[in-house]
């Protein structure tokens, strides 16, 4: 079974730092180009970070290049994004989802609350 | 970077009504287009890649069109189940993959 399950997320004071993970099972993980997408309470869906099926690429939004590190290890099967410098308006739910262009599967997310 | 506008915002509509959802890009994306549906509390869905290209399992009356910058969305007879959010996404400029606003559906 096609599955991604996010783990990691809690509540952290803003300017600290905080990694989540995705646990990749049942598909060749090392395949797939892999994204995170997080979606803020109440609002839409906004594409944080995108690697490369070997990271040899990785792109930002704007919101968190500089603060947020996307990295894999293919041999854990396991995705992660490591967020430092945390600021509210981070809070959301933080999604990871397989593909290139068009992602087909998605993790349950994982609620991140930035809050002193 | 492209925008990304969706319209409408939201939308009711009556049980076996032809429902359409426009999306348009700042700059020419070609095909590159996806749209998904996100039900309350769940992980969006691909129903649609590649503007026209319906995902395995995704029922038949849903439907993409446009190239371009001009995109539309089409469920051609509206479910009880496909209440959700809509949202549609661009995969042409990297290194951004930008989403819409998206569209909340109703039942009228």
């Amino acid at each position: 079974q096609v599955q991604l399950v996010e783990s990691g997320g809690g509540v952290v004071q803003p300017g600290r730092s905080l990694r989540l993970s995705c646990a990749a099972s049942g598909f060749t993980f090392s395949s797939y180009g892999m994204h995170w997408v997080r979606q803020a309470p109440g609002k839409g869906l906004e594409w944080v970070a995108v690697i490369w099926y070997d990271g040899s690429n990785k792109y930002y939004a704007d919101s968190v290049k500089g603060r947020f590190t996307i990295s894999r290890d293919n041999s854990k099967n396991t995705l992660y994004l490591q967020m430092n410098s945390l600021r509210a308006e981070d809070t959301a739910v933080y999604y990871c989802a397989r593909g290139g262009g068009a992602t087909t599967v998605w993790g349950q997310g994982t609620l991140v609350t930035v809050s002193s | 970077d492209i925008q990304m506008t969706q319209s409408p915002s939201s939308l009711s509509a009556s049980v076996g009504d032809r429902v359409t959802i426009t999306c348009q890009a700042s700059q020419d994306i070609s095909n590159y287009l996806n749209w998904y549906q996100q039900k309350p509390g769940k992980a969006p869905k691909l129903l649609i890649y590649d503007a026209s290209n319906l995902e395995t399992g995704v029922p038949s009356r849903f439907s993409g069109s446009g190239s371009g910058t001009d995109f539309t969305f089409t469920i051609s007879s509206l479910q009880p189940e496909d209440i959700a959010t809509y949202y549609c996404q661009q995969y042409d400029n990297l290194p951004s993959y930008t989403f819409g606003q998206g569209t909340k559906l109703e039942i009228k």
